[in-house]
């Protein structure tokens, strides 16, 4: 158990919805990514935050944002959704930015299934 | 600019038979690198990390990569595979002043009876 709780862990939603993605980074850890795993695509960093505020970003698209919230938890939301949004959405934190070398721990992922 | 390179994205090998996996990397400065791990429908799970300590670098699992500047490579190994390894890897790199991970395209370790 990497201590990064996400939910839901699964979920299954129609084209043109919107759904939030919740994350709960580790205790202490103030930096928080969202990564989306699809087949195709791999694992691609979408977005990072740090102590409340975003720090970078990746192959985010417009119809997706993100937060972190004063209690340092953070979501995903994802809107007009498409069926090449189907994938695999990992959270992970760490106690300060990756380029520090610090680890950076995973939580098992939230599975979202667009039909 | 970072990024790796998995240069074999299956490889299969029999129990207690020796595991290589191997990784290439591209860093402007001096990178941070691990191997994560991603059995079914799991998490990523950190294996191991060099931070430009000792060149050889001790994981979870037996596992063990070497550092390597002048081949610039970061193979993954391990002497006796199990079936438990069996699962998806994935190198990865970072560098001072970036703010994220750069993954690569995984192996994914089939290990047979």
């Amino acid at each position: 158990d990497s201590g990064v709780t996400q939910t839901p862990k699964h979920l299954i939603t129609a084209t043109g919805q919107r759904v939030t993605l919740r994350c709960s980074p580790r205790s202490g850890d103030l930096s928080v990514y969202w990564y989306q795993q699809s087949l195709d695509q791999g694992l691609q960093f979408l977005i990072q935050y740090y102590n409340g505020e975003e720090r970078a970003k990746g192959n985010i698209l417009e119809r997706f944002s993100a937060q972190q919230f004063p209690d340092l938890h953070s979501e995903l939301n994802l809107s007009s959704l498409e069926l090449g949004d189907s994938a695999l959405y990992f959270c992970a934190s760490s106690v300060s930015p990756a380029s520090s070398g610090n680890t950076i721990y995973f939580g098992e992922g939230s599975w979202l299934t667009v039909v | 600019a970072q990024s790796v390179t998995q240069l074999d994205s299956h490889v299969s090998v029999s129990e207690g038979t020796p595991v290589l996996l191997r990784c290439n990397y591209s860093s402007s400065y001096s990178p941070s690198l691990f191997w994560y791990v991603q059995h079914p429908n799991k998490g990523l799970q950190l294996l191991l990390k060099y931070t430009s300590a000792a060149t050889l670098v001790k994981g979870i699992n037996g596992f063990e990569a070497e550092f390597k500047k002048s081949e610039t490579s970061f193979h993954l190994t391990k002497p006796s595979a199990h079936m438990s390894d069996a699962a998806e890897y994935f190198c990865v790199v970072t560098q001072t002043g970036a703010n994220n991970l750069f993954f690569g395209t995984g192996t994914r370790l089939t290990v047979i009876p």
